[in-house]
């Protein structure tokens, strides 16, 4: 596997359901996020970690809650969504978080359904 | 009034036209601008980087910045269909500031 994948890549889940989204990045990094994107909305930020640390939560309701347990993986844990959650949920990678400029990287996305 | 402004479209051009895709923007510490490509089904790849003012150039794709207008084109020479993909900028400040996304243009290279 290379760059940044993402399972599953579609889920549909009913508003009671817990699942979860996974992340993988192959390049090195130490810095991931998670994006929501929505039709004709830009993608929104959620979470940022660095290091394995929450450095960003993007006033994110608790529904989704995030977990870094080392610099390759991150996950997403989904309970009691709304329908309105439903969007693609994008995970990116980058070198870091720094002063600098760092290349997003990103994974091909999870299609979530909530129905 | 939002922080970055794009057309979402849908634009559909000829194959082999000149395509000018453009952002808007209000915030003037933004330093480094990008243009992303992203296919259906799969997630943003960058296309291009600039910082600060001026252009870019790199193969078919020039990207312009006129941070004195706070607007940000990307033109694409010679379009072909494998262009055809929804276009985002993003675009952040110094200091690790996290990078701000436009909506995203869909483009359609009419073969």
């Amino acid at each position: 596997e290379t760059g940044v994948t993402q399972t599953p890549r579609h889920l549909v889940m009913g508003m009671t359901n817990k699942k979860s989204l996974k992340c993988e990045q192959h390049l090195g990094h130490n810095a991931m996020y998670w994006y929501k994107q929505s039709a004709k909305k830009p993608l929104e930020l959620m979470f940022v970690y660095n290091f394995k640390e929450q450095t960003e939560n993007n006033s994110v309701p608790s529904r989704f809650s995030p977990e870094c347990p080392n610099s390759s993986h991150l996950f997403l844990h989904l309970h009691t969504l709304q329908p309105e959650d439903s969007a693609l949920y994008l995970c990116a990678s980058s070198q870091d978080v720094g002063e600098w400029y760092n290349e997003q990287f990103f994974g091909p996305g999870t299609r979530l359904t909530v129905l | 009034q939002k922080e970055v402004e794009q057309d979402p479209g849908p634009l559909s051009v000829p194959e082999g036209a000149i395509v000018s895709l453009n952002c808007t923007y209000s915030n003037s510490a933004f330093q480094y601008f990008m243009w992303y490509r992203q296919y259906s089904r799969k997630g943003p790849e960058l296309l291009m980087y600039t910082y600060s003012s001026g252009n870019k150039e790199d193969g078919r794709f020039t990207a312009q910045v006129d941070k004195s207008s706070k607007y940000i084109s990307l033109f694409i020479r010679d379009s072909q269909p494998s262009d055809s993909a929804t276009y985002l900028c993003a675009m952040g400040g110094d200091y690790g500031q996290n990078f701000v996304f436009g909506p995203g243009t869909r483009l359609s290279v009419l073969p």
